[in-house]
């Protein structure tokens, strides 16, 4: 497709299960981010990958959260042992290169995460 | 920490007024500074960028103005439509020195534009 592309759109999850966020990027693009926005609030960064490698996972919130994207196209996230606290609205952006301003983020549209 | 307040949380403009957004940031590190634009359900979408070697950005109906000594930027929607009602961001980062993509949104202006 022409845009980034995530799934599921929606996941409910018992608080305790494991969930795994998908995220197909704009074909080509080297940068991916993970950004997490809870209800009412703006985006927040949480994981950078250039390619397969993970340059920048500063703003992961636990060792719960873990991010990967093997081959360097699509990303997964992954949350253990999910807590209320957890649920929001997980944001997947990518890049054709370094540096926003030459080429800016491109967003999904999201996945909702609802833990009960 | 708090490093880009946004303000107002809401805004209501009649259909053909200006709407002002208001954007005010900490660290002077920051050299991007751009706009987004996010309908209910869907992701944000780009919709200006400034950087800070000028003081006004201006793209069809949309324009950024920029104040470095002040901290401060601000979004100016001209002869706003009711299509223009959105949540609006602004954001900030380094764009170079590993900081890449590393955006810090304001927490966001509901904006709605009647008829």
């Amino acid at each position: 497709g022409a845009g980034v592309s995530q799934s599921p759109r929606y996941k409910v999850a018992k608080r305790g299960q494991d969930v795994a966020l998908r995220c197909d990027p704009i074909s080509g693009h080297v940068s991916l981010f993970w950004y997490q926005q809870a209800l009412g609030q703006g985006p927040e960064f949480l994981t950078y990958f250039q390619n397969e490698a993970q340059l920048d996972k500063s703003g992961l919130p636990s060792d719960r959260f873990f991010a990967e994207r093997p081959e360097g196209s699509v990303s997964t996230l992954k949350i253990q042992r999910t807590q209320q606290e957890d649920s929001a609205v997980y944001l997947c952006a990518s890049s054709l290169v370094l540096g926003s301003y030459n080429s800016p983020l491109h967003f999904g549209n999201g996945t909702r995460l609802t833990v009960t | 920490q708090q490093q880009v307040k946004q303000s107002p949380q809401s805004l209501i403009v009649q259909k053909g007024g200006i709407s002002i957004i208001n954007c005010a940031y900490e660290n002077t590190a920051f050299d991007y500074f751009p706009w987004y634009q996010q309908f209910p359900g869907k992701g944000p979408a780009l919709l200006i960028a400034i950087r800070p070697d000028v003081s006004e950005k201006k793209e069809g109906r949309f324009t950024i103005s920029f104040n470095k000594s002040a901290k401060q930027f601000s979004l100016h929607i001209m002869d706003s439509q009711p299509g223009d009602s959105a949540t609006y961001f602004c954001a900030a980062s380094m764009d170079y020195g590993g900081s890449q993509g590393n955006l810090i949104f304001g927490k966001g202006t509901k904006l709605s534009v009647k008829p």
